[in-house]
């Protein structure tokens, strides 16, 4: 079993809906990353906390410590916003990043 | 545009072959990385360097020969590989261990 669990592994939508993925770890960690994949390879870091709540743009990501789960939000969805979304983690004292599988999300127009 | 580029993008090479990825970033940061994405798996950290000194080795084959000559430039050497080593090697850049990493496009590696 991965450490790092995310859900669901696909997720099809219409441009305009509000889309959640979930990520859920089984291990102490000192931050959560949330990281967006296009097609093609490239991936670029949305965000990184530790507590509570980031914003940016149409995306948010929360994260829950007692529970062990973060979620990432986009609101307005639009088809450019169709890419692969990571959850990795870090742990406290290693400089090693622990990923989930993705969530392939596909937004029609 | 991450600030991170690696080259070649694409590479195609047989078993007895040696080549090199280049991974250099120019966001004056020290610590680099370098990743291997296979098809269906989680990204799998492979080696770490900060301030130039190799801290992470993830129990890589030798086949794999890591090089970072300054805090810019970063290499993998690659010396018979197997076709199971095909997939998409990123490299990344941060500050320092521990912050936000930014990543390379990847250079998506075929080996016959």
């Amino acid at each position: 079993k991965n450490e790092v669990e995310q859900s669901p592994q696909n997720l099809t939508a219409q441009e305009g809906e509000f889309i959640t993925i979930n990520c859920s770890y089984s291990v102490g960690i000192s931050a959560l990353h949330w990281l967006q994949q296009h097609p093609g390879g490239g991936i670029v870091s949305l965000f990184m906390l530790s507590s509570g709540k980031k914003k940016h743009g149409r995306l948010i990501a929360t994260i829950n410590i007692q529970e062990k789960h973060s979620s990432l939000h986009i609101t307005a969805s639009h088809p450019r916003d169709s890419a692969v979304y990571i959850c990795a983690v870090s742990q406290g004292g290693s400089e090693k990043l622990v990923f989930g599988k993705g969530t392939k999300l596909t937004v029609n127009p | 545009e991450t600030g991170v580029t690696q080259t070649p993008r694409h590479l195609v090479m047989g078993m007895t072959n040696k080549k090199s990825l280049k991974c250099e970033q120019h966001l004056g940061h020290n610590a680099m990385y370098w990743y291997k994405q296979s098809a269906k798996k989680p990204l799998e950290l492979m080696f770490v360097y900060s301030l130039e000194e190799r801290v992470e080795n993830n129990s890589v084959p030798s086949r794999f020969s890591p090089e970072c000559p300054n805090s810019s430039h970063l290499f993998l050497h690659l010396h018979t590989l197997q076709p199971e080593d095909s997939a998409l090697y990123l490299c990344a850049s941060s500050r320092s261990i521990q912050e936000t990493q930014y990543f390379g496009p990847g250079t998506r590696l075929l080996v016959l």
